[in-house]
């Protein structure tokens, strides 16, 4: 069956640190992968997107990369901050219908 | 801008009793999809339109549960005869492009769904 994990243990680090999520899937082939944030109580906020034949992708602090071969990607925040607190899903495109891993939760401490 | 509302954003019912989610997508988005997001746990696919052509809906548990998008904008996901386990938090998202398009998806608020 199709499956998509990130570490369900939440993620502490201190401010300033880089936090690096993983992500893994099996039996799929996206064609991208996109990863968002949740807040408590709030849906989903898009934050990037990155292509199969895309290795990495930017966005200010944010830094995502994509490797089909070994079925991961990894979401890296450089210069963390408290407000960057929150839990971060990632999800797959497979025949037009979006599956969601479970998140990890992401703690910035002061 | 607005983004993507969703009404009521809390349902308490009986089990037994049939109950109407609305979403209403931004302004000019071509796809809607509907999601059940359980605690602790990412959106679970149930359907998705494309304008209002209903593409896919292997996600939805049993056929209880039926959803429509008449004009291709405001959607309904209905639950007939609800039942305890049908309790959750029930997402809509739209997106500005068709589905397949490497599409982003904008989240509403969701409904937090009882049954009792």
């Amino acid at each position: 069956s199709q499956k998509i994990e990130q570490n369900s243990e939440a993620l502490n680090i201190q401010e300033g640190k880089t936090a690096t999520l993983t992500c893994n899937y099996t039996n799929y082939s996206p064609a991208y992968l996109q990863w968002y944030r949740q807040d408590p109580g709030r849906g989903p906020v898009f934050l990037l997107l990155i292509r199969e034949n895309e290795k990495e992708k930017r966005k200010e602090r944010l830094k995502v990369t994509f490797d089909t071969t070994l079925k991961q990607s990894l979401f890296h925040i450089t210069a963390s901050q408290p407000a960057d607190s929150a839990t971060y899903l990632c999800a797959l495109e497979n025949f037009n219908k979006f599956y969601f891993g479970s998140g990890t939760k992401l703690n910035v401490k002061p | 801008g607005a983004g993507v509302s969703q009404s009521p954003r809390y349902k308490v019912t009986k089990r037994g009793q049939d109950v109407a989610l609305r979403c209403d997508p931004i302004s000019g988005h071509v796809s809607l999809y509907w999601y059940r997001q359980a605690l602790g746990q990412g959106p679970e696919f149930l359907t998705y339109f494309n304008y209002e052509a209903q593409q896919d809906k292997s996600g939805l548990p049993n056929d209880r549960f039926s959803a429509e998008r008449p004009e291709g904008s405001i959607s309904t996901l209905t639950i007939q005869r609800t039942e305890q386990r049908d309790s959750a938090m029930y997402r809509c998202a739209s997106s500005p492009r068709p589905p397949g398009s490497y599409n982003e998806q904008f989240f509403g608020p969701g409904t937090r769904l009882t049954v009792l």
